[in-house]
């Protein structure tokens, strides 16, 4: 079974300040991590992944994420909020294993909001 | 997303009326998966289907059937649509192995009035 956590349904913050949105996560197995934003009325884009290898990943748009097996944990950061990140972003985790299928498994979201 | 439709993207329906939305897919991936996105909810599995006529149940499966008869489209079908099957409804897909990732479409918009 599998599942993720996102601490916090809502972040604020300043524009130019760091941004920290909070996942944790649960898989019996090695897990696949991802990070997605939503802009208001749109689809799902992805911003990152953890797949094997490097913990620390990065991806568009500044963001980046480091994974931490002893903390169950993939937090997304990024050094300088813009205006134009705001949104909501979904962690999301799936099980390395053809077995389980892939299914993909969602936080509930953080929306994100930037203040001028 | 190129490579993966859903139709229709807006939609109307009465309740107790059935309501077939459809995801093609023109990447040739074996995995397909139906999401439903609610406020405070996030996306929740509704079915998915891991080959041709290979189907199974997702969390949120109530009411809902699925079907696919061919690798590039995946149905998802409410059998007599309710108030509370009012959401945006995702199709996604994933190629075999371990490095692929996850493809969405852009969302079915579904009103039961």
């Amino acid at each position: 079974a599998q599942s993720v956590t996102q601490l916090g349904s809502h972040v604020s913050v300043s524009e130019g300040a760091l941004v920290l949105l909070r996942c944790n996560y649960s898989s019996s197995v090695p897990p696949y991590l991802f990070w997605y934003v939503q802009y208001p009325n749109q689809g799902l884009q992805l911003l990152l992944k953890y797949t094997t290898g490097a913990t620390l990943v990065k991806g568009i748009n500044g963001f980046e994420a480091e994974f931490k097996k002893s903390e169950t944990s993939f937090h997304l950061t990024k050094p300088s909020a813009h205006m134009s990140d705001a949104a909501e972003y979904f962690c999301a985790v799936s099980m390395n294993s053809g077995g389980s299928n892939y299914k993909l498994t969602f936080g509930k979201g953080t929306l994100l909001t930037v203040n001028p | 997303d190129a490579g993966i439709t859903q139709s229709p993207r807006h939609k109307v329906t009465e309740t107790g009326t059935p309501v077939t939305l459809r995801c093609h897919q023109t990447e040739n991936h074996r995995y397909m998966y139906w999401y439903r996105q609610d406020p405070g909810h996030g996306l929740r599995l509704i079915h998915y289907s891991y080959g041709v006529k290979d189907t199974d149940k997702g969390e949120v499966s109530d009411g809902y059937s699925v079907s696919r008869s061919k690798t590039e489209d995946f149905l998802l079908t409410l059998e007599s649509a309710t108030s509370s099957q009012t959401s945006v409804y995702f199709c996604a897909i994933r190629g075999q192995g371990v490095y692929y990732g996850y493809t969405f479409g852009s969302g079915t918009r579904l009103t039961v009035v």
